[in-house]
């Protein structure tokens, strides 16, 4: 299994530019969700997944959007990039719903840089 | 929404000695509490993990306790390695959102 996998690694992007990151995952995982990561503040939810076709906002949900429109894929769409989107991203999956308690994978994350 | 707060923000450590860090969290509600580790460039991975209905969960050397009354959370690691040193997250789980601390960062001195 290739477990959780996040592309691209890397991305520029100009302010008002729009972008999807791609995540997918191989492990048959009914949950899904996109978190970013800054410096001092942890993760934070933006968006998640309960199964296909199912999705829900988080904590920091706005300028993003999402879809699940098949089980192994969760592509996370900035509409009109801003500088304070510049963060790490990360995508994660777990068997069933993450509240049954079932360890989360995480992606290796893709860094974007908002100019 | 739940709110996480995690302590130390770094921690130095000997090597063979032990490193703890708290969390505490707000909200009644949550009931399970993960423990991730981060390397730097990676993403984090679940170390050890503990639901409501118990007070401590250890797993060779690295132990979490959980107090609910006082709605706070610690992890412990004993006898410390210099692979130990990484950025260390708390995490509080309710309903299907996952609240993180803001992390440690862990040094382990050789």
């Amino acid at each position: 299994n290739a477990g959780v996998t996040q592309t691209p690694k890397f991305q520029v992007l100009k302010t008002g530019q729009s972008m999807t990151l791609q995540c997918a995952q191989d492990m048959n995982h009914e949950y899904m969700s996109w978190y970013r990561q800054d410096p001092g503040m942890g993760l934070r939810l933006i968006h998640y997944s309960v199964g296909a076709g199912i999705t829900d906002q988080g904590e920091v949900p706005n300028g993003y959007n999402v879809s699940r429109s098949t089980t192994e894929d969760f592509p996370l769409r900035l509409l009109s990039a801003a500088p304070s989107q510049t963060s790490v991203y990360f995508c994660a999956s777990s068997h069933e719903a993450l509240a049954s308690f079932n360890e989360q994978y995480f992606g290796p994350g893709t860094r974007l840089t908002v100019t | 929404g739940e709110n996480v707060e995690q302590h130390p923000s770094t921690l130095s450590v000997q090597e063979g000695d032990s490193a703890v860090i708290k969390c505490t969290y707000s909200d009644s509600a949550s009931n399970y509490f993960p423990w991730y580790k981060q390397e730097l460039g990676k993403g984090p991975q679940l170390i050890i993990d503990i639901r409501s209905n118990v007070g401590e969960k250890k797993d060779q050397r690295i132990a979490v306790t959980l107090n609910k009354t006082a709605k706070h959370f610690s992890l412990h690691i004993t006898e410390t390695q210099p692979e130990d040193s990484a950025v260390y997250f708390c995490a509080a789980l309710r309903g299907y959102k996952l609240s993180f601390g803001a992390g440690t960062t862990v040094t382990v001195r050789a």
